[in-house]
């Protein structure tokens, strides 16, 4: 069964102080994984699209990397408007057009105190 | 600016009355998508819609209806056969990446129904 696991559930970083979060992957035939950030109350925002193994994405303090298994959203010297929580979904299937459903995650609650 | 429209953003249901939740797009997108989110869980896709006059049900459809007439629209009727309707709901529509086919999906700013 095609499967995503985020870690931790929340985290909390002080101004400055990187990190990582984690997204497991279990999936037939991978298209793409995703990332988003949702503030509260409004709708996810696109972050990345991630295609192979060794793949990396940067964009400011973000960085998105790829392996077999999971992906890392590694967050630099964060600062206070980075909290958010990072939802991380995975595009299955062989089969071409939109109908290949995104598989979420739960999500990371990132907090970042000034 | 493109994006897509969600109305109403806060929506106030009383047992046995159905709600239409309406999604508009500019996008010129072809698919569009409703999802479910509730805390502690990831995203669910309710239902899904490629082209015009024609829809295909996700995971959770029922106590939901959809139609979608128009490529701008896809409402989302929660009925009064759904359970637990209380929750977030989210219209997505989504491109395709040019040699990829995967789905980068655009999300609209949501609308959560309470049911009281």
């Amino acid at each position: 069964e095609d499967q995503v696991t985020q870690s931790p559930e929340a985290l909390r970083l002080q101004e400055g102080e990187s990190s990582s979060l984690n997204c497991s992957y279990t999936v037939s035939g991978l298209r793409g994984l995703f990332w988003y950030r949702q503030d509260p109350g409004k709708g996810p925002e696109f972050l990345f699209t991630l295609y192979s193994a060794g793949e990396e994405k940067e964009k400011e303090r973000l960085k998105a990397t790829l392996t077999k298994k999971e992906s890392f959203l590694h967050i630099t010297a964060p600062k206070p408007e980075d909290s958010a929580t990072y939802l991380c979904a995975v595009q299955a299937g062989v089969n071409g057009g939109a109908t290949n459903k995104l598989i979420f995650g739960t999500g990371t609650l990132l907090a970042v105190q000034p | 600016d493109g994006g897509i429209t969600q109305s109403p953003k806060y929506l106030f249901r009383k047992e046995g009355q159905n709600v239409t939740l309406s999604c508009e797009q500019n996008l010129n997108h072809d698919a569009m998508y409703w999802y479910r989110q509730d805390p502690g869980q990831g995203l669910r896709l309710i239902y899904y819609s490629q082209i015009v006059n024609d829809f295909q049900k996700g995971d959770i459809a029922e106590g939901y209806s959809v139609s979608r007439e128009k490529k701008e629209s896809f409402p989302l009727t929660v009925t009064s056969a759904q359970k637990n309707p209380t929750a977030f709901y989210l219209c997505a529509s989504s491109r395709l990446l040019q040699g990829t086919g995967a789905n980068v999906l655009t999300f609209g700013a949501g609308s959560r129904l309470t049911v009281l």
